[in-house]
């Protein structure tokens, strides 16, 4: 069965700081795929970034990055120089690759609030 | 900007009555998501469905719940004699069809939030 952790139930920092939010995955497929999504006060979900399995490179989007790990199953996330509309809360998911069958299931963690205050 | 569309985002229900969650995909998208997040934790997996077809129902509950894709108009997911357990935020999410999702995410929309007193 597929699984997610994210062991960080809440965070806080001061605006500037950097933080990293820790998510590990279990999995037997050998193909799927990783997300993060940003979860603001006001409650919709905000795609932030999906990974497939087999392509390990970090990735970096402004003040945004990724590290993925397939040795230690796991998929942090990096906020540099935090903001206060960082605020909210992150959720990591993992979803199976099914070819062409456009399926999507996804797989929550239970998600880290992170609070950045000014 | 025609994204995943919910309604309503707020619905409040007594014990007992139907609540009716509508979710119209991106245009084009013919495969519908419903997840379900409760107070502080995150999403669960209910249903997935294409068009006219449920596809995996794994995650409803085995009563009470129902979920639809017509061939046209929403996708309605439906909560019949809503009891105080049921209050959470349902999110709908949608891709495109086959053979094109490999290369997206899943869209999802602003959530309905449904209380039940």
């Amino acid at each position: 069965a597929q699984k997610v952790t994210q062991a960080q139930t809440e965070i806080s920092v001061v605006e500037k700081e950097d933080v990293t939010l820790d998510c590990v995955y279990e999995t037997r497929d050998t193909t799927y795929y990783l997300f993060w999504y940003k979860q603001p006060p006001s409650g919709e979900l905000v795609f932030l970034i999906r990974r497939n399995s087999f392509d390990e490179q970090n990735e970096i989007s402004g003040r945004y990055s990724w590290n993925f790990q397939k040795s230690t199953s796991s998929f942090n996330f990096t906020i540099t120089a935090s903001q206060v509309v960082d605020s909210a809360v992150y959720f990591c998911a993992l979803s199976e690759a099914r070819g062409n069958t456009g399926f999507q299931k996804l797989v929550f963690g239970t998600g880290t609030r992170l609070l950045v205050s000014p | 900007n025609a994204g995943v569309m919910q309604n309503p985002r707020h619905l409040v229900r007594r014990r007992g009555q139907e609540a009716r969650l509508r979710c119209s995909p991106v245009k084009g998208h013919s495969h519908v998501y419903w997840y379900r997040q409760l107070p502080e934790e995150g999403l669960k997996f209910m249903v997935y469905l294409q068009k006219e077809n449920i596809i995996d129902e794994s995650g409803m509950p085995k009563e009470r719940f129902s979920a639809e894709f017509p061939k046209e108009g929403p996708s309605i997911l439906r909560i019949q004699q809503v009891v105080r357990g049921d209050s959470a935020a349902y999110f709908c999410a949608s891709s495109p069809r086959q053979g094109d999702s490999m290369n997206t995410e899943a869209f999802f929309g602003q959530g309905t939030r449904l209380t039940v007193v």
